[in-house]
C-alpha cells in the first residue's frame, strides 16, 4: 500500500518563528489532506490539497503531485499553533477500490514556546 | 452544519467484553471510514463504508466489524476485548468515498 512519511518528527518554535514540515508519498493520490490534532484529539482540518497551493491565515500549502509531497507552511507562529500535525494520503489514482482510505504518517510534533 | 458524532465519548471494559461504538457522519455525506489510533501504531485505517456495503478494509483481526445504516450512520463492533484494544477510535465522513474525509471527536476506549 502507498507509504507516507512525515519530517521532522519534532519541531520547536519561538513564538514569531516561521516553518515547514513535510510529507512524501509514494504513490499517485486523489486525496491529501493536512490535520492538526488538538490535545483532546480531535483532528482539525486544515487542508484538502491533492495538487497547487492554498492559503487559509497564518498557514499556506502546496502539493506537488508529480514529484509525490505536500509541504505546510507555518508563518509567524504562535502557541496556539502547538500539537501534532499530520499528513493522510489515499485514493490512489490506479485503484478505486482504495478510495475511502486515508494512510496517514507519523505526525510532526510542533511545541511552539512564548 | 452539524459535524460528525461519535458516542459514547469514554468506555471502559474489561478483558473478554464486547463494545459497540457508533458515528453519525455530516448530512448528506454517504461515506464512514473507522480509524484506531494508538501511541505505537499511530493512526491505522479499519474500514470503509458507503451505500451500506463495506468497500475497503484494513489489517485487523475479524473480531473488529462494522455496519451503515440505510441513513448513513454506521457502527463498530469489536469482540473479545484485549488490552492491546484500547486506543481513540476516530470515525470520519466524506461525500464520495474520493472526497475530503472529516473527523468526529472519537471515542476514547479504555481495556482493562
Amino acid at each position: 500500500g502507498i507509504q507516507v512519511e512525515q519530517s521532522p518528527p519534532d519541531l520547536i518554535l519561538q513564538e514569531g518563528a516561521n516553518s515547514t514540515l513535510r510529507c512524501n508519498f509514494s504513490d499517485s493520490v486523489n486525496n491529501l489532506q493536512w490535520f492538526h490534532q488538538n490535545p483532546w484529539g480531535q483532528l482539525i482540518n486544515l487542508f484538502y490539497i491533492p495538487s497547487g497551493t492554498k492559503q487559509n491565515g497564518r498557514l499556506s500549502a502546496t502539493t506537488v503531485a508529480t514529484e509525490r509531497y505536500s509541504l505546510l507552511y507555518i508563518s509567524s507562529s504562535q502557541t496556539t499553533d502547538s500539537g501534532v500535525y499530520f499528513c493522510a494520503a489515499g485514493g490512489y489514482m490506479t485503484a478505486t477500490d482504495s478510495w475511502g482510505k486515508l494512510q496517514f504518517g507519523a505526525g510532526t510534533q510542533v511545541v511552539v514556546t512564548p | 452544519k452539524a459535524g460528525v458524532t461519535q458516542t459514547p465519548r469514554y468506555l471502559i471494559k474489561t478483558r473478554g467484553q464486547q463494545v459497540t461504538l457508533s458515528c453519525s457522519p455530516i448530512s448528506g455525506h454517504r461515506s464512514v471510514s473507522w480509524y484506531q489510533q494508538t501511541p505505537g501504531q499511530g493512526l491505522q485505517f479499519l474500514f470503509e463504508y458507503f451505500s451500506e456495503t463495506q468497500r475497503n478494509k484494513g489489517n485487523f483481526p475479524g473480531r473488529f466489524s462494522g455496519r451503515q445504516f440505510s441513513n448513513s450512520r454506521s457502527e463498530m463492533n469489536v469482540s473479545t476485548l484485549e488490552l492491546g484494544d484500547s486506543a481513540l477510535y476516530l470515525c470520519a465522513s466524506s461525500l464520495t468515498r474520493s472526497h475530503e474525509q472529516f473527523f468526529g471527536p472519537g471515542t476514547r476506549l479504555t481495556v482493562l
